[in-house]
């Protein structure tokens, strides 16, 4: 069962543009919403996180906005760069615990054109 | 220093073979994963490990076996591998099980190809 649902499956945008990411997630026991960023042939790396108890969050270009009552949230890439080029995934987890885990969305895979 | 690392990068193995990858990370995680990603870049957990304990066991066939000899390690051995294995596997390490401000840090990844 697919708990974390992303789109879109790919995105291409040209640089200087905003790239748009979106998340809609189902468990509301859900606390714990990080970004995770891949480079090809590298593993993933934590990008940036945000806590339902805030609707947004920034990080220099990176901005995550949160929607609790829609369960939904973003990944917002301002100025858009050619190194930005990645494999970019949602993922959500509950409260802290010995069963806690992170479901990962399914991926959007995006390219910056120069 | 690499702080999640796996061996070996690259795994080509006839089907039926039984093979092992082994993860070690030197960031003094108590918690270890492994994930499983898919042609299509779907990341899945498979096992986690917290104090070498097992607390995560995902529906995965019993040819898969993780093993925890220290806090530092976690590897993971295949038995009769099959054609549908054929994947990247991802170890990672963070000091808890997940959470907030708990980020997960993964390994480079053992891209397996089962022929």
């Amino acid at each position: 069962q697919q708990q974390v649902k992303q789109s879109p499956q790919s995105l291409i945008v040209q640089k200087g543009g905003i790239s748009i990411i979106n998340c809609a997630y189902e468990n509301t026991a859900f606390d714990y919403f990080p970004w995770y960023q891949q480079f090809p042939g590298k593993g993933p790396a934590l990008l940036i996180a945000i806590r339902p108890d805030v609707s947004e969050k920034k990080e220099g270009r990176f901005t995550i906005s949160f929607n609790k009552s829609a369960k939904q949230f973003s990944l917002h890439i301002m100025d858009s760069q050619p190194g930005d080029s990645a494999t970019y995934f949602c993922a959500a987890s509950g409260i802290r615990g010995s069963g806690s885990r992170l479901t990962f969305g399914e991926g959007t895979q995006l390219t910056v054109n120069p | 220093d690499t702080a999640v690392s796996q061996t070996p990068k690259y795994l080509v193995t006839q089907m039926g073979n039984d093979k092992s990858i082994k993860c070690e990370q030197n960031l003094g995680h108590d918690t270890m994963y492994w994930y499983k990603q898919d042609s299509k870049k779907f990341l899945k957990i498979m096992f986690s490990y917290n104090n070498k304990e097992l607390i995560i066991n995902e529906t995965v066939p019993n040819r898969f076996s993780p093993k925890s000899p220290d806090k530092a390690h976690l590897n993971l051995h295949i038995n009769s591998l099959e054609l549908g294995d054929s994947a990247v596997y991802f170890c990672a390490s963070s000091q808890n099980p997940p959470g907030w401000g708990n980020e997960q840090f993964f390994g480079p990844g053992t891209r397996l190809t089962v022929l």
